[in-house]
């Protein structure tokens, strides 16, 4: 079974500043993809980045980036210049290519509060 | 925005009612999934289906079952609620190919806060 761990419950950064979201992930599969979900204030599960286990390169979404690490199997967010609307709840997820695991595993989570 | 809606948004209900919450999509994909959220869990998925009346159940199914007769409707059904069953309900829904390989890209429905008493 995969397992996906957050081990930052709360973070909070300066507007503007650059903050890294942890999460490492358990898996016996060698091809997946991994995902960071945001959650905003409203609920809504929002897609924000993906990476498919078999590039190397690290996926990038305009000032969010991953730093994908298959060896250690660690999958980190990076969120540059940092918005006020960037606050919200952070969920990486894995999923794996066949059968039943194409079910979503999700993280606790990382409730990120960006200061003024 | 995937088209996802879920119906109702809000419901407070008495242990031991039967419910139903009602997830619908528009955009005709083979993949429909409920998740539960609760604190310190994220989202945890209780059954999928992958394709009409075709379903599994998830890592919290116990106590649930669901049915999809056509592919725009998947629901969720407590036969007897719990309070345990208070939590947040979502519905996902997936069918994303890229270079020809499926990737389970699920996009979200808005949830539906469940309480019961």
């Amino acid at each position: 079974a995969q397992t996906v761990t957050q081990s930052q419950p709360e973070m909070s950064v300066q507007e503007a500043e650059t903050v890294t979201l942890s999460c490492t992930y358990d898996t016996s599969e060698n091809n997946y993809y991994l995902f960071w979900y945001k959650q905003p204030p409203s609920r809504q599960m929002i897609l924000v980045i993906r990476q498919e286990a078999y590039k190397q390169q690290n996926a990038t979404e305009n000032r969010f980036s991953v730093n994908f690490q298959k060896a250690a199997k660690s999958f980190s967010l990076k969120i540059s210049d940092s918005q006020l609307g960037d606050t919200a709840m952070y969920f990486c997820a894995f999923t794996g290519e066949s059968g039943s695991a194409r079910q979503l595993t999700f993280g606790s989570g990382t409730q990120l509060t960006v200061l003024p | 925005d995937a088209g996802i809606t879920q119906s109702p948004r809000h419901k407070v209900t008495e242990t031991g009612t039967p419910v139903t919450l009602r997830c619908h999509q528009t955009e005709n994909h083979r993949y429909m999934y409920w998740y539960r959220q609760d604190p310190g869990h994220g989202l945890r998925l209780i059954h999928y289906s992958y394709g009409v009346k075709d379903t599994d159940k998830g890592e919290v199914s116990d106590g649930y079952s669901v049915s999809r007769s056509k592919t725009e409707d998947f629901l969720l059904t407590l036969e007897s609620a719990t309070s345990s069953q208070t939590s947040v309900y979502f519905c996902a829904i997936s069918e994303s190919f890229l270079e020809g390989r499926y990737i389970n890209e699920q996009f979200f429905g808005p949830g539906t806060r469940l309480t019961v008493l």
